[in-house]
């Protein structure tokens, strides 16, 4: 699976746009970009996938680049609960034979300010 | 909203002990984990299990460590002599299938305090 890049942390005002970057310069073709998210020693819960067009779902959009070395979630209006470390995870998908595990970096702690 | 299931939220065990970590996936789903979380560290995949057997493990799961789908509805850890460093979280997660688009759920974790 491809390495992914994201800053270490980011603050945002509650009510305004949380936009998360990630980079994935050396992703592959048969990759997907998943962003999952762990609040507070909570169990990682999912937000979102896409290979390469933008995304849209009720937690969260993702934008990918045109050449698909980057992508960025977007949260439209954080709230104080969406405070969570986020990341940023490619794999590959190939069917039911490509790898099952999840490999967790660092992720982006994210925390949400009143 | 159907959801991954642990038990005990919390374990503490003394060194060398056995301890059983159980899980109960949800329902539906035919693909079983387990991930480690060691404090202030990185989330950790351990093993992946699919009908009745293990398709695949990280070098963290040693021959310490086993799995097992005891009946239809429980998934446990099983670490027969615990050491100092595997204290952590263990998160159980579960999904409908193993590769393509699956999602993995996660349990609440839990939390295994070696002494």
């Amino acid at each position: 699976d491809a390495k992914t890049t994201q800053p270490p942390s980011m603050d945002c005002a509650e009510g305004r746009a949380a936009n998360l970057p990630c980079n994935h310069s050396t992703i592959s073709g048969n990759e997907y970009v998943y962003w999952y998210r762990q609040i507070h020693s909570q169990g990682p819960q999912y937000i979102i996938h896409g290979l390469k067009n933008n995304e849209t779902n009720e937690m969260a959009s993702l934008i990918i680049t045109e050449d698909r070395k980057s992508s960025t979630l977007i949260l439209p209006h954080a709230t104080l609960r969406d405070t969570a470390v986020y990341y940023c995870i490619v794999r590959v998908v190939s069917g039911e034979t490509s790898g099952s595990r999840l490999t967790f970096g660092e992720g982006t702690q994210l925390t949400v300010n009143p | 909203e159907p959801e991954v299931t642990q038990t005990p939220s919390h374990q503490v065990t003394q060194m060398g002990q056995e301890v059983i970590l159980r899980c109960v996936p949800i329902s539906n789903h035919l693909y079983f984990y387990w991930y480690r979380q060691i404090l202030g560290q990185k989330v950790e995949f351990l093993v992946s299990f699919y009908n009745n057997e293990i398709s695949e493990k990280s070098e963290i799961f040693d021959d310490q460590f086993s799995v097992e789908r005891p009946d239809g509805s429980n998934f446990t850890l099983k670490i027969r002599s615990t050491k100092l460093e595997d204290s952590a979280m263990y998160f159980c997660a579960s999904s409908r299938r193993r590769g393509g688009y699956n999602e993995q759920f996660f349990g609440p974790g839990t939390r295994l305090t070696v002494l």
